[in-house]
């Protein structure tokens, strides 16, 4: 049953910790993404990745790193520089101009 | 600056009726556009997309129209159901990324209800 499987569902940062996200995908796509979605916006793009060992920032980069070591994976890191981490994370992977989207990772500071 | 706009957060329906959201964008380059349906905590779906050489498709209940001059797009649901209920994102790609990637910019969303 293909799919992205991100976890956590919920997870809380406590001050000047570092979070990371996970992302696996068994859709056979060279391409993944990392969007951050915010109450009454639409999805903004963090990080995004066409192939293996290679990743370019999106729009809202800063306080976020990413790595692509493997196809299926692509695990997103929320630093202590992100000043405001909390929002709804989504991963996603495409082919021919289509999203498949995971079903989110919320992430709050405590 | 905002090039994907859906200026309506919010529209209410009844079952049966039509259902229309609406969805603007700045930049003419743009040459694929998509909807995506979310419901809360999950990740969106997508439901239809359109190319700018067209300015019409259609899939079941759902068209999408695309007007270039107007840079404007809809999509209709029609007849809409309780379960259409949810937040419709619009999406447009640039020609560079159309093929075999997803970057996407995305409108704010609209919420639908719609009522029994």
């Amino acid at each position: 049953d293909g799919g992205i499987t991100q976890s956590p569902k919920y997870l809380f940062r406590k001050e000047g910790q570092n979070v990371t996200l996970s992302c696996e995908q068994n859709l056979n796509h060279d391409a993944m993404y990392w969007y951050r979605q915010d109450p009454g916006q639409g999805l903004r793009l963090i990080y995004y990745s066409q192939i293996v060992n290679d990743f370019q920032k999106g729009d809202i980069a800063e306080g976020y790193s990413v790595s692509r070591e493997k196809k299926e994976s692509f695990p997103l890191t929320v630093t202590s520089a992100q000043k405001n981490p909390t929002a709804f994370y989504l991963c996603a992977s495409s082919t021919y101009g289509e999203l498949f989207f995971g079903s989110g990772t919320q992430l709050s500071v405590l | 600056d905002q090039q994907v706009k859906q200026n309506s957060p919010s529209l209410s329906v009844q079952e049966g009726r039509i259902s229309i959201l609406n969805c603007d964008y700045t930049n003419s380059m743009f040459d694929y556009f998509l909807w995506y349906k979310k419901y809360p905590a999950e990740g969106p779906t997508f439901l239809i997309s359109i190319s700018s050489i067209k300015d019409k498709n259609e899939d079941g209940r759902f068209t999408v129209f695309l007007n270039k001059s107007a840079k404007h797009l809809s999509l209709h649901i029609v007849p809409s159901q309780p379960g259409d209920s949810a937040v419709y994102f619009c999406a447009a790609s640039l020609p560079q990324f159309s093929s075999n990637t997803g970057k996407l910019i995305f409108g704010q969303g609209t919420t639908l209800q719609v009522k029994p």
